[in-house]
Order: C-alpha cells, then sequence, then structure tokens
C-alpha cells in the first residue's frame, strides 16, 4: 500500500493568496484527519471526515480554512486568504473504522506564507 | 475535557542509557493508547498502541509501554538507547466515546549523544 499521499509536500506563498492542501487517504479507510504541527502549539486537529462526512471541525481556526471530502479517495485543506500565521506542517492521517483505530499520517506540507 | 500530558519536554540520554517518557491522561473512561515517532523532517510513525489486553506493550525498536489504569499513565520505555533514537515522542489517546479524536500531548524531544 502506498500509505496516505499529502501534494503538494511543500509550499510557498504570499499573503492573500489562496492555497490549497491534497489528501490521499489509505485505500479502505473511512476515516480522515487533518493536523497541523507548530512549534508554538504542537499537533492539533483540525478537522475529521468519517465516510466523506465532517465529524468534528472545532479545530478549524477560522472562516479562512475549510475542508472537503468529495470522495473516499480524496480531501482537500484550503486556506484563503492565507496569512503569515498560517505557517505550519499540514498533515493529514486515515484510520480504518470509526477513528478510534490507529491513524497512519501523510508525510505533510510545509506551508510557508510570506 | 480530557488531555494528555506529557512531562518531559526535552531529555538527552548517552547512548545506552535507559529511557523512560511519561504520559498520562485525564478521563475515567475506556481509552485507545499510542506512541507516535517522528524523525527530524518525517511525518509521524506508530511506535506501539494498547487497545486492550496485556498492559505490557511491545513496539517496533525495542520499545515498550505500559498502561496502568489506576494512575491514567502509559509510560514509554527502552533499556537501552540508540543515537538513532533521536526524535520526537508523541503520546496519543483515543477517548473512546468522546467523538473518537485522537489527543496528542505536547511531545518530547529526545537528544541521544553518541
Amino acid at each position: 500500500d502506498a500509505g496516505v499521499i499529502q501534494s503538494p509536500r511543500h509550499e510557498v506563498t504570499e499573503m492573500g493568496q489562496e492555497v490549497t492542501l491534497r489528501c490521499k487517504p489509505i485505500s479502505g479507510h473511512n476515516s480522515l484527519f487533518w493536523y497541523r504541527q507548530t512549534m508554538m502549539r504542537g499537533l492539533e486537529l483540525l478537522i475529521y471526515f468519517n465516510n466523506n462526512v465532517p465529524i468534528d471541525d472545532s479545530g478549524m481556526p477560522e472562516d479562512r480554512f475549510s475542508a472537503k471530502m468529495p470522495n473516499a479517495s480524496f480531501s482537500t485543506l484550503k486556506i484563503q486568504p492565507s496569512e503569515p500565521r498560517d505557517s505550519a506542517v499540514y498533515f493529514c492521517a486515515s484510520s480504518a473504522g470509526t477513528g478510534a483505530e490507529t491513524q497512519y499520517f501523510g508525510p505533510g506540507t510545509r506551508l510557508l506564507v510570506l | 475535557a480530557q488531555s494528555v500530558s506529557q512531562h518531559n519536554h526535552h531529555v538527552i540520554l548517552s547512548e545506552a542509557a535507559s529511557l523512560e517518557l511519561g504520559c498520562n491522561y485525564s478521563y475515567g473512561g475506556t481509552v485507545n493508547l499510542f506512541w507516535y515517532v517522528q524523525y527530524p523532517g518525517q511525518h509521524l510513525q506508530l511506535l506501539l498502541k494498547y487497545f486492550s489486553g496485556d498492559p505490557l506493550v511491545k513496539g517496533i525498536k525495542g520499545f515498550e509501554a505500559e498502561f496502568i489504569k489506576s494512575k491514567f499513565s502509559f509510560n514509554l520505555r527502552k533499556p537501552s538507547v540508540q543515537w538513532s533514537d533521536t526524535a520526537e515522542y508523541f503520546c496519543a489517546v483515543n477517548f473512546l466515546g468522546y467523538g473518537n479524536k485522537l489527543v496528542f500531548g505536547a511531545g518530547t524531544i529526545l537528544r541521544v549523544k553518541s
């Protein structure tokens, strides 16, 4: 299995631009999670989906952030407009079942907003 | 609210020293417990997990952890560390019945001196 796939691996953009991060979960997994990792705040859960439905988005920082999962094999996390404080590593993870099982992480997208 | 505490933020050891990293959580119900490792510049990888059964769990690379329910703890141990164990270690807890979200501790950065 290829594992969780994320793209791009690195993204540098200017403040105010739209940023779209992509994730392909492990085939057969039906829970998908988006995390943000920063030095100051550690690992934060932004949102998670079960069977393509958003279950908990309480971690999404503000309206500039949105996430979609149009099908079982693809999810996006969009930031519009981006700000320098959004600079972080964004991880996608997936798991089987309802999410209580082991989560498998992707390689992350390192985002730098100038 | 449910929380996960890792008391050691930075640990420095010499090679061959023994390691114990503390992890405590606050929740009286059923939990699934995990330790993840993040090597420099890489994504999170599962070291070991506990769902039920024998509270002493063995993981990869010689790591083990013991679940002590009465102490709400899941400490990670390794009898003899190697330079290649230099990484950040995260304890994570899934509080079953509370949305199945994985809550991470703040992480412990381990540096092993050769």
